[in-house]
């Protein structure tokens, strides 16, 4: 079964540290999208991509955020200058009219 | 503005014990989708279900059932006969058809513990 697969795991960074965060979603979905989740707390949306561009974006997802399709396959989240309040898992999620697949997570501890 | 609640945030019960869970939504669109996910302790986000707004019929897999109430705007999922690998956080979600992106708008969640 296809699926999407996030790098690394886990990842830990020293506060106003860059990070980037990497997601292949499945190959023949269109939409992708970024999630947060804060330890114990609810799944948080982010931010879609659709056709190469930002199609909604949450409050959450201020300047200090982006996302890029840099080539085919992969689909990344940078965060500029992370913060503590940072630290939570990150799921990437790719859909299309069928089926909507998250990826495992990236849990980011900011330091 | 679209919405889930999850209103227990936490249930305990003994194995084979079964269990319901949950779920309010408040949306505008006529056509939206309805999902339960799993959260295990390991973390990721297992997908249990999706439905359609239009379709109201009842679903049942294995031990897992779900209850769409479309005049109350629930979605309710029960597990039959609990068992300890059971035990998750279990996430109600809702997408807007009609909304770019179709962003998934999350429940608080509710942590099932199954004891032995």
């Amino acid at each position: 079964e296809p699926e999407v697969t996030q790098t690394p795991s886990h990842q830990v960074t020293q506060m106003g540290q860059e990070v980037i965060l990497r997601c292949v979603p499945i190959s023949n979905h269109l939409y992708f999208y970024w999630y947060r989740q804060i330890l114990g707390q609810k799944v948080e949306f982010l931010v879609s991509f659709y056709n190469n561009e930002i199609s909604e974006k949450s409050e959450i997802f201020d300047d200090q955020f982006s996302v890029e399709r840099p080539d085919g396959s992969n689909f990344t989240l940078k965060i500029r200058s992370t913060k503590l309040e940072d630290s939570a898992m990150y799921f990437c999620a790719s859909s299309e009219a069928r089926g909507y697949t998250f990826g495992s997570g990236t849990r980011l501890t900011v330091v | 503005a679209q919405k889930v609640t999850q209103a227990q945030t936490e249930i305990s019960v003994v194995e084979k014990e079964d269990v319901t869970l949950d779920c309010v939504y408040e949306t505008r669109d006529t056509t939206y989708y309805l999902f339960w996910y799993k959260q295990p302790p390991s973390g990721e986000l297992v997908f249990l279900i999706r439905r359609n707004s239009f379709d109201e019929q009842n679903e049942i897999s294995g031990r897992y059932s779900w209850n769409f109430q479309k005049s109350t705007s629930s979605f309710n999922f029960t597990i039959t006969a609990s068992q300890v690998v059971d035990s998750a956080v279990y996430f109600c979600a809702l997408s807007e058809a009609q909304a770019a992106g179709n962003k998934l708008t999350f429940g608080g969640g509710t942590r099932v513990l199954v004891k032995p």
